[in-house]
């Protein structure tokens, strides 16, 4: 059973554009949310992350909107730029001492020059 | 953000023998540390959960004694495949949680079984 559903599976953006990545979850007991972003052959790298007392958290070009009560959360990249061109994986953990990360399908971002 | 490193980024191995991939939190102690298999184009499948000074917990699906897993210290967890097989040959990366709460991956060691 898929816990978190990552949509869509790839994606095209133009430069300059928004790309944007969304995840549904079903367990109400997650209250942690990061996404990675992935470069072929490299590890994972911890990109934003959000938890469900706030609904929108913004770095940079990069900004993850929650939506508690239809257990969506989405990552918007502002302005993409090639470089931005990776795998996204969006995930979801309970907070307790000894839960681990549920993660999305992922979603391959190319953004086109 | 926190550093972990992964040593050997690559290894070549022939079928039958055993091969030692080490984790190492730089700049933080980890008392929990995660080991991960990707294939292409897939996402990260949890293979084991590892805690400081106790046994490694694996998912169901996992060979314990095939994938050795050690955690000595706070700052280094050690993944031993025994027995390689081709099959075995995959992206393996692990990964490390901070006392806050944050997971962070190393760089992934390609392993090759010939």
């Amino acid at each position: 059973q898929q816990q978190v559903k990552q949509s869509p599976q790839s994606l095209i953006v133009q430069k300059g554009g928004i790309s944007i990545i969304n995840c549904a979850y079903e367990n109400t007991a997650f209250d942690y949310f990061p996404w990675y972003q992935q470069f072929p052959g490299k590890g994972p790298a911890l990109l934003i992350a959000i938890r469900p007392d706030v609904s929108e958290k913004k770095e940079g070009r990069f900004t993850i909107s929650f939506n508690k009560s239809a257990k969506q959360f989405s990552l918007h990249i502002m302005d993409s730029q090639p470089g931005d061109s990776a795998t996204y994986f969006c995930a979801a953990r309970m907070n307790s001492g000894y839960s681990t990360l549920t993660f999305g399908k992922g979603t391959m971002l190319l953004v086109s020059p | 953000g926190a550093v972990v490193s992964q040593h050997p980024s690559r290894v070549i191995c022939k079928s039958g023998t055993s091969v030692k991939i080490e984790c190492r939190s730089l700049d933080f102690q980890a008392t929990t540390m995660f080991w991960y298999r990707q294939f292409p184009k897939q996402s990260l499948m949890l293979m084991a959960t590892s805690n400081e000074g106790s046994k490694a917990t694996y998912e169901q699906g996992v060979e314990k004694d095939k994938f050795l897993i050690n955690h000595a210290s706070l700052t280094l967890s050690t993944l031993t495949v025994t027995s390689a097989h081709p099959e075995d040959s995959s992206f393996y990366i692990c990964s490390a949680r901070t006392a806050g709460g944050e997971q962070y991956f190393g760089p992934g060691t390609r392993l090759t079984v010939t």
